[in-house]
């Protein structure tokens, strides 16, 4: 399988605890995303990175939240002292630029947090 | 500023009806419009896309047309399969900074009935 894989597919944990998502995005892209996605909305823009840089960052990254591409592969977000409204869908994303905007975003299938 | 609004969900239809789910836009410059689905338990996977005013984006019986007069995107399917029950979101993608960034409608939920 050539896609987007996340990991892990769901994570439940105590409010406070530091949490961990990988992604691996599709090998020949250079770009990658991060969405949060809650229930009934659609995905809302965390971060970007073009190959290892990180080149944007939403407002709704609080300090807790951090992401790396250390060497423009694979990806990590961390969520240090986890909070209920952390509770969401995180999706990453992959691209290969494709010109005026018209590039094809490659999602994988999420990692589900749940913050009790 | 850049938004997109869909028409709210659920969508409950029989099988073999016709599909529209409507969508509008608002946006500086010249967006690219696309349509993404998400089925149960899986990620987004995009459905169609359109570049350019008047464009028309089609794939697995599904259209949607560019129509930067009336700024919509509106989905369409001539007649609806139980398999295509899922949420489907509108985007645009518009520059931002040093990139394309994806604007999202709220999705609409489809539920089609055998």
């Amino acid at each position: 399988d050539t896609g987007v894989s996340q990991d892990p597919r769901h994570k439940i944990t105590k409010r406070g605890q530091n949490v961990t998502f990988r992604c691996d995005p599709i090998s020949e892209h250079n770009r990658l995303y991060w969405y949060r996605q809650t229930l009934g909305q659609g995905p809302e823009f965390l971060t970007y990175f073009q190959n290892e840089a990180q080149l944007e960052k939403s407002r709704l990254l609080s300090d807790r939240f951090s992401a790396e591409r250390p060497k423009g592969s694979f990806s990590t977000l961390e969520i240090q002292r986890t909070e209920q409204g952390d509770s969401a869908m995180y999706l990453c994303a992959s691209s290969r630029p494709q010109g005026r905007g018209n590039t094809e975003a490659f999602f994988g299938q999420g990692t589900r947090l749940t913050v009790v | 500023g850049n938004s997109v609004t869909q028409m709210e969900g659920p969508v409950t239809l029989s099988e073999e009806a016709f599909l529209t789910i409507n969508c509008t836009y608002t946006a500086t410059g010249y967006p690219s419009l696309f349509w993404y689905v998400q089925y149960p338990g899986e990620g987004l996977q995009l459905l169609l896309k359109a570049t350019k005013a008047d464009d028309k984006g089609s794939n697995k019986g599904f259209e949607a047309t560019y129509r930067k007069e009336t700024t919509s995107f509106h989905l369409e399917k001539g007649s609806v399969q139980v398999s295509d029950s899922a949420v489907y979101f509108c985007a645009l993608s518009v520059p931002m900074d040093s990139n394309y960034q994806l604007i999202w409608g709220a999705g609409t939920k489809l539920i089609i009935k055998p």
